[in-house]
């Protein structure tokens, strides 16, 4: 069973531009969470989605950050017009429901970095 | 609101010698509580987790942590540490709220094993 997936592990980007991160589930798993981890810092939780719906929002900055898990395909975590404070690691984790609360499963991370 | 403090942020053992990372955590109801750890540029690894029952869990790679109520704590410990352990380690909190189970994460302890 594979585990989470995250891609790209690695994006560039330049002031301005859109970074568009990618996270597939594990298999069975219908419940998405997407965290940021700033250098030096734990994990902030952003925000947490089930298939075509958003739960919690709570984390997600107001502007220019956006996220959704449609019915096919993985979920997407969408940031435009980026700045350099938003250089960090996207974690991505997914878990069964709430037969499965509390056990998150994190993909390897997308590494963004603003020039 | 919930909130989580590792208050070691470097822990330097010789190898072969035990181990305990502190966490407090704050959270109005039973907690569900989590130890992660993660390698330079990975993602995280669940080494245990607590939902209820026995206060002592065992978790993987021969850790173990201790959930005592009365001092807030969820403490991780190991006998005796090898090379391999070295690694950042991050106690969370979670639990059923009505969106969800997002984690709160302390901001880390780094841990570093002496040869």
């Amino acid at each position: 069973n594979a585990g989470v997936m995250q891609n790209p592990r690695h994006l560039v980007r330049r002031r301005g531009q859109e970074a568009r991160l990618r996270c597939s589930p594990m298999k069975g798993h219908s419940h998405v969470y997407w965290y940021r981890q700033l250098p030096e810092e734990g994990l902030k939780f952003m925000v947490y989605l089930q298939k075509e719906n958003i739960i919690d929002e709570s984390g997600m900055p107001k502007e220019r950050f956006s996220a959704e898990f449609p019915k096919e395909g993985p979920s997407i975590l969408r940031i435009q017009q980026v700045v350099r404070g938003d250089s960090a690691a996207y974690f991505c984790a997914s878990s069964p429901g709430l037969a499965g609360v509390g056990e998150q499963y994190f993909g390897p991370g997308t590494r963004l970095t603003v020039t | 609101a919930q909130s989580v403090t590792q208050p070691d942020i470097h822990i330097t053992v010789s190898e072969g010698a035990s181990l305990e990372l502190r966490c407090n955590y704050s959270y109005g109801a039973t907690p569900y509580l989590f130890w992660y750890v993660q390698s330079p540029g990975q993602g995280l690894q669940l080494l245990l987790k607590y939902f209820s029952g026995d206060t002592l869990v065992q978790g993987i790679k021969g850790f173990e942590a201790e959930f005592k109520r009365s001092q807030s704590s969820f403490n991780l410990r190991k006998p005796s540490v090898h090379w391999s352990d070295a690694a950042e380690y991050f106690c969370a909190v979670g639990g059923l709220t009505g969106g969800g189970n997002k984690l709160t994460f302390g901001t880390g302890t780094q841990l570093k094993v002496e040869l």
